[in-house]
């Protein structure tokens, strides 16, 4: 069975820092491009980063680039999101997917970021 | 971006009726367009793919149409458990985007 299990979330002042981690398990993590996906309370879903599978790979949308950087280890089968300059708008619940081709097939539970002074 | 228009917002329905959702993108996305299903207070989960492909396990009551700048997400036999959010996505280009969501209830 697939599982996707995020950690790392919490509540962060404006500027700082927070890294994510997302443990994968039940499948081979090495063969599969991985995201982060992030949803603000009550609102929809926004694309966050992608890995490739092997890690030489990486695409982020314009809000994040230059703050973010998602990463991987492959012998650990864990995904990471290292969050910098952190921004009142980042607060979101954060969610780990497994992509296949381009859309995400498994997801995490999520793990809540909030961004406040 | 490609903007992703859902319609409509939110849909109340009977058990066992049909349900249609749209989904409309600001450009051709050429059938490069999934569905999710977001239950209340749990992740998404992948229902369709490529517009009109049924991920594994899903039941064949949901499908999938579409092409060009028009998709659509059909629901047939309302169960109670397809109360749920649902999101379209474009993944023909970056950055990938999502819809606003069509939240589903029982009438």
């Amino acid at each position: 069975e697939v599982q996707l299990v995020e950690s790392g979330g919490g509540l962060v002042q404006p500027g700082r820092s927070l890294k994510l981690s997302c443990a994968a398990s039940g499948f081979t993590f090495s063969d599969y491009n991985m995201a982060w996906v992030r949803q603000a309370p009550k609102k929809g879903l926004e694309w966050v980063a992608t890995i490739s599978y092997d890690g030489s790979s990486t695409y982020y949308r314009d809000s994040v680039k230059g703050r973010f950087t998602i990463s991987r280890d492959n012998a650990k089968s864990t995904l990471y999101l290292q969050m910098d300059s952190l921004r009142s708008e980042d607060t979101a619940t954060y969610y780990c997917a497994r992509q296949d081709g381009y859309t995400f097939d498994y997801w995490g539970q999520g793990v809540m970021v909030t961004v406040s002074s | 971006d490609i903007q992703m228009t859902q319609s409509p917002a939110s849909l109340s329905a009977s058990l066992g009726e049909t349900v249609t959702i749209e989904c409309r993108a600001s450009e051709d996305i050429y059938n490069g367009l999934a569905w999710y299903q977001q239950k209340p207070g749990k992740s998404p989960q992948l229902l369709i793919y490529n517009a009109n492909s049924l991920h594994t396990g899903v039941p064949s009551r949901f499908s999938g149409s579409g092409s060009g700048t028009q998709y659509s997400l059909k629901i047939n036999s309302l169960q109670s458990e397809d109360v749920a959010s649902y999101f379209c996505q474009q993944y023909y280009d970056y950055p990938w985007t999502f819809g606003g969501g069509t939240k589903l209830e029982l009438k």
